[in-house]
């Protein structure tokens, strides 16, 4: 099976910066995604890390260690608008040439003045 | 605009019913996909295809029930088995490619068993 470990809630200032991390166990891993979820929406892609190492898009970075089997999600300059919920996501093969993606339970965050 | 297109929005259901639930998708992706969201909680997965006419189950098929018989449309019924089934239920695609993470979700539907 696979389970994937993220801290049930966070709070940071705005204008801070703040890491969401991320532990997996799993078989057939391929890659790490991060999810963005406000309240009642559907969730959008933030970044997803196939190798190990940093990956920067403008305020949010991403990053995997496949030896650790952790990976972050980094957001600098706190906005009130990033308070929401974020997943992390592996990329797995679940057999017989197919691929899925399994989510973490969510890591809620708060961005506070 | 390419997307997907959950209907509908909103639905009631009595016990002992079934509920089919719509998703559409014109990104010509290969890959369908059913999750389940719970108050508080992650994105199980429910059902996915890869392909037309083929479809594995997920984590939680139990009481659930797909087809896939276009490219673009892969409804899910929400059958009286289903001892739960008030949820949030997202249907996404994307290419099946191993080495892409990224899923394109729709709004959602959201069901709820009166």
């Amino acid at each position: 099976g696979q389970s994937l470990e993220q801290p049930s809630e966070v709070t940071a200032v705005e204008g801070a910066i703040v890491q969401i991390n991320c532990t997996y166990q799993t078989s057939g891993f391929y890659g790490l995604s991060w999810y963005q979820q406000h309240d009642g929406g559907a969730p959008t892609f933030l970044s997803y890390n196939a190798l190990d190492g940093l990956e920067e898009t403008g305020r949010f970075s991403s990053f995997l260690s496949r030896s650790d089997s952790y990976g972050y999600l980094l957001l600098q300059e706190l906005q009130m608008k990033d308070s929401a919920s974020y997943f992390c996501a592996v990329r797995e093969d679940s057999g017989a040439g197919s691929y899925q993606l399994t989510f973490g339970k969510g890591t809620k965050l708060s961005v506070i003045p | 605009d390419g997307g997907i297109t959950q209907s509908p929005k909103y639905l009631f259901r009595k016990e002992g019913q079934n509920v089919t639930l719509s998703c559409e998708q014109n990104l010509n992706h290969d890959a369908m996909y059913w999750y389940r969201q719970d108050p508080g909680q992650g994105l199980r997965l429910i059902y996915y295809s890869q392909i037309v006419n083929d479809f594995q189950k997920g984590d939680i098929a139990e009481g659930y029930s797909v087809s896939r018989e276009k490219k673009e449309s892969f409804p899910l019924t929400v059958t009286s088995a289903q001892k739960n089934p008030t949820a949030f239920y997202l249907c996404a695609s994307s290419t099946p490619d191993r080495y892409t993470g990224e899923l394109f979700f729709g709004e959602g539907s959201r069901l709820t068993v009166l």
